[in-house]
């Protein structure tokens, strides 16, 4: 079955404050993808990377950074000084099915960042 | 991308009866699923929408409480039946393009409460 765990309920720091989200995954798949996506305030879901299985190559996106280990199978996301707009839900999502022919997204519990100002 | 319009945006409902959410694609795609997120909860599963047989349910829910039609390629229904305050939460229709591949695009959601 899949999984998706992330263990922070609710992260505070202070802005400029570098802050990392943890993800850790299950899945008996060997093709997955892996994903994050952000839900501030307003409430709607805003993508913000996609990672296949077979790519571990870390991935930089100006604040934004992900690690993907296979090893521990984590997929953590970094963000680097943080701003008091980066407050919002993150989750960690997975996908997959080939094994089982389902194909299906399941997200994490999310974890919920306020950066104070 | 994948524009996704779901109708109603929110609705109040009585105890006892049923509503039904329209989601609406503006391409076809391969993969339609029906999420709820209750307040401050994640996103849960409900069912993958099937075009043209039966919706796949998660553990826990069920074709007679949340009955489900994928006529074609671009349009789903979610309806859920014999309503009760358990059941306010946020309905959200969401599709992929590839799958399992693809990045999920979510609709703007259905804001049910139930009196």
């Amino acid at each position: 079955a899949q999984k998706v765990t992330q263990a922070q309920t609710e992260i505070s720091v202070v802005e400029k404050e570098d802050v990392t989200l943890d993800c850790v995954y299950e899945t008996r798949d060997t093709t997955y993808y892996l994903f994050w996506y952000k839900q501030p305030p307003s409430g709607e879901l805003v993508f913000l990377i996609r990672r296949n299985s077979f790519d571990e190559q870390n991935e930089i996106s100006g604040r934004y950074s992900w690690n993907f280990q296979k090893s521990t199978s984590s997929f953590n996301f970094t963000i680097t000084a943080s701003q008091v707009v980066d407050s919002a839900v993150y989750f960690c999502a997975l996908s997959g099915g080939a094994t089982s022919g389902t194909y299906k997204y399941i997200f994490g519990t999310g974890t919920r960042l306020k950066v104070l100002a | 991308s994948a524009v996704i319009s779901q109708k109603p945006s929110r609705d109040i409902c009585q105890r006892g009866t049923s509503l039904t959410i329209q989601c609406q694609v503006d391409s076809q795609v391969t993969m339609m699923f029906w999420y709820r997120q209750q307040p401050g909860q994640s996103l849960t599963l409900i069912a993958t929408a099937n075009q043209g047989s039966e919706a796949t349910y998660e553990s826990g829910f069920v074709i007679d409480k949340f009955p489900i039609s994928r006529p074609n390629l671009t349009f789903s229904t979610l309806t859920v039946s014999n309503m009760s305050p358990e059941d306010s939460s946020i309905y959200l229709c969401s599709v992929s393009k590839g799958m399992g591949t693809g990045e999920l695009f979510f609709g703007e959601g259905s804001r049910l409460t139930v009196l």
